[in-house]
């Protein structure tokens, strides 16, 4: 059974750094075909992808927050965790963690099994 | 990037309905995409992938097709549980991109 959970501070005030960490279980990181995205969606509003790192260490962003976030995984724990560089009050959403579905090609992202998600608010 | 447009934002609809929910890319993306439902304060939830394939265990009241640039997701008999905002989601290529969320509500 996968499991995914994400862990973190709720609350972050501008210009810090939020560190987001996602601990799962049920899959390995280092089997052919895994990744692990983020993605997240302020109040109210749709989704938005962030990140996806592959089980070759291979790392994909959004292009518009390419210079703000940084994806890593630890294997041996079992964990990828997200960073995001000078949080902005726009910032503010629930960060999901997210499993890919292992049995399409690389390219293909589909995220079959989710983690409840945390809200971060960045505020003064 | 590929920007996902999803026609209607919402949708009043009654139980045993059917219903079709429109998705269109702004350039081709082969079958390359997803559908989710997702319930208030609750996670998404894979519904369909390759434009026409069931995500094990969606109910087969749920159905996807399309190709190209144009979409849809149809619920062939609508159920009280499937009331939930459905996005659609395209895997042709990075960065990967949502619709705006169509939010399906009771009439």
């Amino acid at each position: 059974q996968i499991t995914l959970k994400e862990s973190g501070p709720t609350l972050v005030k501008p210009t810090q750094t939020l560190t987001l960490t996602c601990t799962f279980s049920g899959f390995s990181l280092s089997g052919s075909g895994v990744g692990v995205g983020w993605i997240r969606q302020p109040p109210g509003k749709a989704l938005e992808w962030l990140a996806l790192v592959y089980w070759d260490d291979d790392k994909r962003y959004s292009p518009s927050l390419k210079n703000k976030v940084t994806i890593t995984m630890d294997t041996s724990k079992n964990q990828v965790v997200l960073t995001m560089a000078n949080m902005d009050p726009v910032d503010t959403a629930t960060y999901y963690c997210a499993h890919r579905r292992s049995s399409d090609s690389w390219l293909r992202v589909y995220f079959d099994y989710w983690g409840q998600g945390i809200l971060v608010t960045v505020s003064s | 990037d590929i920007q996902m447009t999803q026609s209607p934002s919402s949708v009043s609809a009654a139980v045993g309905d059917r219903v079709t929910i429109t998705c269109r890319a702004s350039q081709g993306i082969s079958s390359w995409l997803a559908w989710y439902q997702q319930k208030p304060g609750k996670a998404p939830k894979l519904l369909i992938y390759a434009a026409s394939s069931l995500q094990s265990g969606v109910p087969s009241r749920f159905s996807g097709s399309g190709s190209g640039t144009d979409f849809t997701l149809t619920i062939s008999s609508l159920q009280p549980e499937d009331f939930a905002t459905y996005y659609c989601q395209q895997a042709n290529s990075f960065p990967i991109t949502f619709g705006q969320g169509t939010r399906l509500e009771i009439k």
